[in-house]
Parts: structure tokens; sequence; C-alpha cells
């Protein structure tokens, strides 16, 4: 298993404020042949499926608003937010595509303060 | 548009079986992995099963709180995959997702809206 580890596990913030959520894989997930690491983020609102937000660590899906950015290489990624609005409030999970199955970050909720 | 749609969720007695569907189009059926995750209410995402592309030999892979009781299957001329699960315990119950994989597709995942299961006396 390549253990996903987030933090923090929750993090209140005023509206218009950055929001920074941070990743750590147990392992490596860049794949030297291609580049590219296998690190996805997603959201969930409460009673909705995850959504998927960005890919590669650092492409946005189609239709994600652009203050929504990820970043980072090997075992270190990071999920911003730059200006946080009220429907962002959800739980962010980061998730490891490198092995065969994949394993996911236990979440952090994202509060308004 | 790439669709994945789960059904098959319900209510069912410590002990008993059932069985998941995945219903899927807009994409190459046989070259993406499947997979099943679930999440219990209020609790994370927990990879359940997979079965690979034909190019993998459809090979399956599960997590160890599932081997044993769970069979992940699919059949390529309907474009859909299967959960069989069996001896269920209260600690299945989940919302069940299915998600298509593929390297080279954009987005490489794409996930179901997820089904319900209950096991319950």
């Amino acid at each position: 298993d390549i253990v996903m580890t987030q933090f923090p596990d929750s993090l209140a913030v005023s509206l218009g404020e950055r929001a920074t959520i941070n990743c750590k894989a147990g392992q490596s997930v860049l794949y030297s042949s291609n580049n590219k690491n296998y690190l996805a983020w997603y959201q969930q609102r409460p009673g909705q499926p995850p959504k998927l937000l960005i890919y590669w660590a650092s492409t946005r899906e189609f239709g994600v608003p652009d203050r929504f950015s990820g970043s980072g290489s090997g075992t270190d990624f990071t999920l911003t937010i730059s200006s946080v609005q009220a429907e962002d409030v959800a739980v962010y999970y980061c998730q490891q595509y490198y092995a065969p199955y994949p394993t996911f970050g236990q979440g952090t909720t994202v509060e308004i303060k | 548009e790439v669709q994945v749609v789960e059904s098959g969720g319900g209510l069912v007695q410590p002990g008993g079986s059932l069985k998941l569907s995945c219903a899927t189009s807009g994409f190459t059926f046989s070259d993406s992995p499947i997979h099943w995750v679930r999440q219990a209410s209020g609790k994370g995402l927990e990879w359940v099963s997979r079965i690979g592309s034909k190019a993998d030999k459809y090979a399956t892979t599960y997590a160890a709180s599932v081997r044993g009781r769970f069979i992940i299957s699919r059949d390529a001329s309907e474009t859909t995959a299967y959960l069989h699960m069996s001896s269920l315990k209260t600690e299945d119950t989940a919302v069940y997702y299915c998600l298509s994989y593929s390297l080279y597709a954009t987005p490489p995942w794409r996930w179901g809206r997820g089904t319900l299961v209950t096991v319950s006396s």
C-alpha cells in the first residue's frame, strides 16, 4: 500500500482568503518514464460523490474554477484554493494512482471562519 | 460522453449476498481497468477491488477486508462490471462507487454517483 497522509485534518478560512492542503505519499508517485505524478485531488460536498478537481498533480479538470491549483512532485503535494468561496466548503481528498490500486488521504475539511 | 452508473444497492441481512452493477458508456470498455471504492457514512474513501483491462487479462485484485467474500467481474459485450458481495457484514455498509481508469483518457478517472449498501438485521 502507498499510504497517503493529509494535513491539516481541518481548516477554517475567511471568505476570500487562501486555503492550503498538503498531502504526503509514503513513496514517490512520480513515474520516471513519462515524468508524470500519479496524484489527484477531489472535492466532496455533503451528500455528493467525490468530484475530480486535479489530476497528474497539477492539471485542472474541465470546468473547475481556476482558484483551485495543484502543485508538488514525488512525495509532497499541495492543493491551493486562492480565494475561498462559500461553495468551497467540503472535504478534500488526495489520491495516488501510481500503484495498481488507488489509495486516498484521510480527507481535509474546509470550513468558513 | 463518458458515463459510469452503479445500481443494485439495497438492504441486506448480515451473512447475505448482493450483486452491484456498473454500466458504462462513452469509452473503450475493454481498455480500461474498473475499480470499486466504498465510503461508510462520515468516513473516508476505501478501495475495494480492481479488474484489469483486456491487455492484462482482466486480472482481479481485492482489499484484504473483502478478499474471499467479494468477486469482481466484467462483461465486455454489455460494457458492464459487477461486484458480487457475499457473507456480508455490518461493516460493509457503505456507498459503493464504480470508477473507470485510463492512462490515456482526459481525465484519467471517471466516477459514478454511487449506490448505497446497508447490511443490517
